[in-house]
Formats: structure tokens, C-alpha cells, sequence
């Protein structure tokens, strides 16, 4: 298998652009998993979706943060209007069987806005 | 929320040392994972262990999960475990990560 496939690797923007960072899972597994790291606040969870469908957004920072589940193997997470504090690397991940399931992560993006 | 604790932060050892990171958790937790982070920022599952001990070559993995704690056992440590180790435990529907330990294994 592929593993988690990210796109960009890496991403630099201006203040104010908009930001679409895209994933695709590993082929049956059927959660998806987006996180931010960041020296601050370390490895946070920002949403997870299940079978497509988004269960958890409470960890998205506000309004400004959008994700979307169109099929069982993409999803985007989209970032309008950018702000430096974003700057930060995203991981995508995914899992068979939830939380209670070994966690496999992709190589990440990693997003400088300016 | 739960709180996940590891320790030490920082961890350099000379080549072919042995050393045991720890993770204390503060609640009830029905998962508990291990990952490396490497120099270059991939995450790798280590360990899937809510409790008991594993063990994969020169790595191993304990979980009490009564007393709320973990370890990760590196043994004849070697250049490439460089990197950060996290713990992340799942109370109830995701993984909370702890602060890492940053380990350096110095030739």
C-alpha cells in the first residue's frame, strides 16, 4: 500500500490567500484524521470524519478553518483568509477501525504564510 | 481534559546505550499509542498498546494501565532512533499527544 498521501509537502503563502492542503487515505480504512503541529502547542487534533462523514470539528480553530470528506479517499483541508499564525505542518492520518486503531500518518504539509 | 505527561524531555545518549521513556496519563484510557517522529518529520507508529508489554527488535512497550503510566524501552540505541517519541492516549473517540520526548543518539 501507498500509505497516507499528502499534497503539497510544502506550502508558502501571503496573508490573506486562500489554502487548500489535500490527503488521501489508505485505500479501506475508514477514518480520517487531521492534525497541526506546532512548537507552541504540540501534535492537536483539529477534525475527524468517519465513513466520510465529519464526528468531531471541535478541535478547528475558527471559522477561517473548513474540511471536506467528498469520497472515501480525499479530503481537504482549507484555510481562507491564511494568517501567519497557521504557519504550522499539518498532518493527514487514517485508520480502519477509529481511535481504538493503529494510527498511520502521511509525510504532512509543511505551511508558511508570510 | 486528560493530561499527558512525558519525561524526559530531552534525552542524549552515547551509541548503544539503553534507555526507558515514560508517559503518565491522568484518566482512563481506552488506547495508547507510541510514535517517532523523525529528523524529517514522519510520524511512525510504534506501539498499539492499551495495555501489557510488546516487544518489536530492539524496542519494547508497557502499559499499566491501572496506574495510569507507560514506557518505551530502547535498548542498544543506535543513530537512527534520533527524533522525537510521543505518546498519545484516547480517552474516549481521539488521540491526546504529550510533548514528546527528544532523544539524540550520538555516534
Amino acid at each position: 500500500d501507498a500509505g497516507v498521501i499528502q499534497s503539497p509537502r510544502h506550502e508558502v503563502t501571503e496573508m490573506g490567500q486562500e489554502v487548500t492542503l489535500r490527503c488521501k487515505p489508505i485505500s479501506g480504512h475508514d477514518y480520517l484524521f487531521w492534525y497541526r503541529q506546532t512548537m507552541m502547542r504540540g501534535l492537536e487534533l483539529l477534525i475527524y470524519f468517519n465513513n466520510n462523514v465529519p464526528i468531531d470539528d471541535s478541535g478547528m480553530p475558527e471559522d477561517r478553518f473548513s474540511a471536506k470528506m467528498p469520497n472515501a479517499s480525499f479530503s481537504t483541508l482549507k484555510i481562507q483568509p491564511s494568517e501567519p499564525r497557521d504557519s504550522a505542518v499539518y498532518f493527514c492520518a487514517s485508520t480502519k477501525d477509529g481511535s481504538t486503531d493503529t494510527q498511520y500518518f502521511g509525510p504532512g504539509t509543511r505551511l508558511t504564510v508570510l | 481534559g486528560i493530561q499527558v505527561e512525558q519525561s524526559p524531555p530531552d534525552l542524549i545518549l552515547q551509541e548503544g546505550a539503553n534507555s526507558t521513556l515514560r508517559c503518565n496519563f491522568s484518566d482512563s484510557v481506552n488506547n495508547l499509542q507510541w510514535f517517532h517522529q523523525n529528523p524529517w518529520g514522519q510520524l511512525i507508529n510504534l506501539f498499539y498498546i492499551p495495555s501489557g508489554t510488546k516487544q518489536n527488535g530492539r524496542l519494547s512497550a508497557t502499559t499499566v494501565a491501572t496506574e495510569r503510566y507507560s514506557l518505551l524501552y530502547i535498548s542498544s540505541s543506535q543513530t537512527t532512533d534520533s527524533g522525537v517519541y510521543f505518546c498519545a492516549v484516547e480517552p474516549g473517540g481521539k488521540l491526546i499527544f504529550g510533548q514528546g520526548t527528544e532523544l539524540s543518539v550520538k555516534p
